[in-house]
């Protein structure tokens, strides 16, 4: 049962456009969305993240919504650069534990061309 | 600077050997998890542990068992490795209080 999906396995756009990832979750527990990005041979590096009790969240060129009535966020990235190449996870935690385990979807590459 | 170590970038192994994958971390953090990615599956929880000589099965703890003998070292242990334990093995770390993970450089481990 997959919790978080991110339903776009690829995701291509130009360079200076808008790059719009989406992930959707089934757990309503849920109350803190994250997102990473991954170059390959790489780590995953945390980009943004957002709690349950607001709808939006920016940094610099990196916006997260969320829509919980939907279950339902999304990443925007304005303007996109070819340095944004890389793959984009969603993942998702419930607070009621003390572990925070993250719950990650299976990612989406984004492909910024020149 | 938060730094997560993971000892090896590559390793080679045969099947049915026993293999250690280290993890290091610098932050005090009492999470600790092992990850595995593969094309197409994502990041998967193998192991957690949130403290010392605590842990936790994943989603995918078949074959793998871990030890946490101090809070800054998670280790992954393969006891007899198989074919189908290929893959880029990540570890990560967070505060009890938070659900940010900081993730190590990953080691790709091969199993022939």
């Amino acid at each position: 049962d997959q919790q978080v999906k991110q339903n776009s396995p690829s995701l291509s756009v130009q360079e200076g456009r808008i790059s719009i990832l989406n992930c959707d979750y089934t757990n309503s527990m849920f109350d803190y969305f994250l997102w990473y990005k991954k170059y390959p041979a790489e780590g995953p590096t945390f980009l943004i993240s957002i709690s349950s009790i607001k709808d939006k969240n920016e940094d610099g060129r990196f916006t997260v919504f969320l829509n919980k009535s939907a279950k339902h966020l999304s990443l925007h990235i304005v303007p996109s650069q070819p340095g944004d190449s890389a793959v984009y996870f969603c993942a998702a935690s419930a607070s009621g534990g003390s572990n925070y385990k993250l719950t990650f979807g299976k990612g989406t590459l984004l492909t910024v061309n020149p | 600077d938060v730094k997560v170590t993971q000892s090896s970038r590559y390793l080679v192994k045969r099947t049915g050997e026993k293999v250690f994958l280290e993890c290091v971390q610098d932050m005090d953090h009492e999470n600790m998890f092992w990850y595995r990615q593969d094309p197409g599956l994502g990041l998967r929880l193998i192991y957690f542990s949130y403290d010392v000589k605590m842990k936790e099965k994943g989603d995918i703890p078949e074959g793998y068992s871990v030890s946490r003998e101090k809070k800054e070292r998670f280790s992954l242990i393969l006891e007899s490795a198989s074919t189908n334990q290929t893959s880029m093995y990540l570890c990560a770390s967070s505060f009890a209080s938070h659900g940010k993970l900081f993730f190590g450089s990953g080691t790709q481990l091969s199993v022939l």
